[in-house]
């Protein structure tokens, strides 16, 4: 159980673009989904949390105008990077876990996404 | 700003030896402590969340400890199997995770 899936899995688009990635929570309810990045030899950084029927609270230096996160239904969050740049290249991966689970218990994670901008 | 760093970076071991790895974190405002198997192109696969200072925990040939008045936990392979190579992670939190730059290990048969 507890299975979060991604997707895309790897996106390669032109500067300007925006892009949006989708993460499910495909056997429980997820009231809050968080997304992170990687840069190449970091580690996975967290950027902003998403909150189901509010606004997503984003992490100290992260735009949020630039990493648009929706969060419209239990099952379903998704960030939209606009006009990325290259800069924006990045490995992105979203995490949940059910609900009511304490502080002993385990994130869960999408395969991630692996954006690549022109 | 927490610092969460494991050592070594990475470890190339041959098949049946057994490894160990470091997490090291700030002991002061301790939730959980978090290991992670990640194999390329595959989600993070949780291990272990330990939560109170003396832990131990197992699941098969892999074992933690968790030290936090030091503010440290280890990971334990024994025999190694070309299976078990991954990058494993720690991260320190509740939810929102601090994650370590990772140890990478090769197993070779």
């Amino acid at each position: 159980g507890a299975v979060v899936s991604q997707h895309p899995s790897w996106v390669i688009c032109k500067s300007g673009t925006s892009v949006k990635i989708e993460c499910r929570s495909l056997d429980f309810q997820a009231t809050t989904m968080f997304w992170y990045r990687q840069f190449p030899k970091q580690s996975l950084m967290l950027m902003a949390t998403s909150n189901e029927g509010s606004k997503a609270t984003y992490e100290q230096g992260v735009e949020k105008d630039k990493f648009l996160i929706n969060h419209a239904s239990l099952t379903l969050s998704t960030l939209t990077v606009t006009s990325a740049h290259p800069e924006d290249s990045s490995f992105y991966i979203c995490s949940a876990s059910p609900p009511g689970g304490g502080v002993g218990q385990p994130q869960h994670f999408g395969d991630g996404t692996r954006l690549s901008i022109l | 700003i927490l610092n969460v760093e494991q050592s070594p970076q990475s470890l190339h071991v041959q098949e049946g030896d057994s490894t160990n790895f470091t997490c090291s974190f700030p002991s002061s405002n301790f939730y959980a402590l978090h290991w992670y198997r990640w194999e390329t192109a595959k989600s993070p696969e949780a291990l272990f969340v330990m939560t109170l200072n003396g832990d131990e925990k197992k699941k098969g040939r892999i074992s933690a400890t968790l030290n936090t008045k030091e503010g440290y936990s280890y990971l334990y392979i024994k025999g190694s199997q070309p299976e078990d190579s991954a990058t494993y992670l720690c991260a320190l939190g509740f939810q929102k995770l601090v994650f370590g730059t990772g140890t990478r290990l090769l197993v070779s048969p």
